[in-house]
């Protein structure tokens, strides 16, 4: 069946520095992905949208990479803030739409 | 514009009672869904409805019932609650890009839901 993976295992860094989550999937071949922050007790949000014919993409501080032949999408966040930390979800699109267990960032000042 | 609400905030239930969980949308979306999340298992589909007048299962449908209503409704109802169903519930709702073919959902603000 169709699998997105995302590293269950919180990721903390240090403010400044850059995070990166990854996002692999399975028996599947999305034409695009996306990618969402959700905070505590709230719904996910929408941050960026990476095409499979895309190789990057960026917005401010956020760069997403696809590379279709490793399965496989990057998260980058640059110049890490306090107000970075939340957790990250991936998800590809379409009507049966899936999402990853989401990554928990953690940035300390 | 609101975006997308949901009503209630919080339930609590009893095995074996019913209720419906209500959404709306005030952005012209044609598609709707409703997901779950529970710790550790992120965000999974119950049902969606692609357009007014259609709706579909997800992953998870059993012990679920939907109904769009007209655009801008889509209730998930909940015929006789389980402990099995505590969890927190979204609803969303997209639009296709036109030439795009892609879509991005916009989320609600989640029910908390306890099943005694």
């Amino acid at each position: 069946s169709q699998k997105i993976e995302q590293n269950s295992e919180a990721l903390n860094i240090q403010e400044g520095k850059t995070a990166t989550l990854t996002c692999n999937y399975t028996n599947y071949s999305p034409a695009y992905l996306q990618w969402y922050r959700q905070d505590p007790g709230r719904g996910p949000v929408f941050l960026l949208l990476i095409r499979e014919n895309e190789k990057e993409k960026r917005k401010e501080r956020l760069k997403v990479t696809f590379d279709t032949t490793l399965k496989q999408s990057l998260f980058h966040i640059t110049a890490s803030q306090p107000a970075d930390s939340a957790t990250y979800l991936c998800h590809t699109g379409g009507f049966k739409t899936i999402f990853g267990a989401g990554t928990r960032l953690f940035v300390k000042a | 514009n609101a975006g997308v609400t949901q009503t209630p905030k919080f339930q609590v239930l009893k095995t074996g009672q019913s209720m419906t969980l209500q959404c709306a949308q005030d952005m012209n979306h044609n598609s709707m869904y409703w997901y779950r999340q529970d710790p550790g298992m992120g965000l999974r589909l119950i049902y969606y409805s692609a357009s007014e007048g259609t709706t579909d299962k997800g992953e998870v449908p059993n012990g679920y019932n939907v109904s769009r209503l007209n655009k801008r409704e889509f209730s998930l109802r909940l015929e006789s609650a389980a402990p099995s169903q505590t969890s927190v519930y979204f609803c969303a709702s997209s639009r296709i890009i036109p030439g795009q073919g892609t879509d991005t959902q916009y989320f609600g603000p989640g029910t908390r839901l306890t099943v005694l």
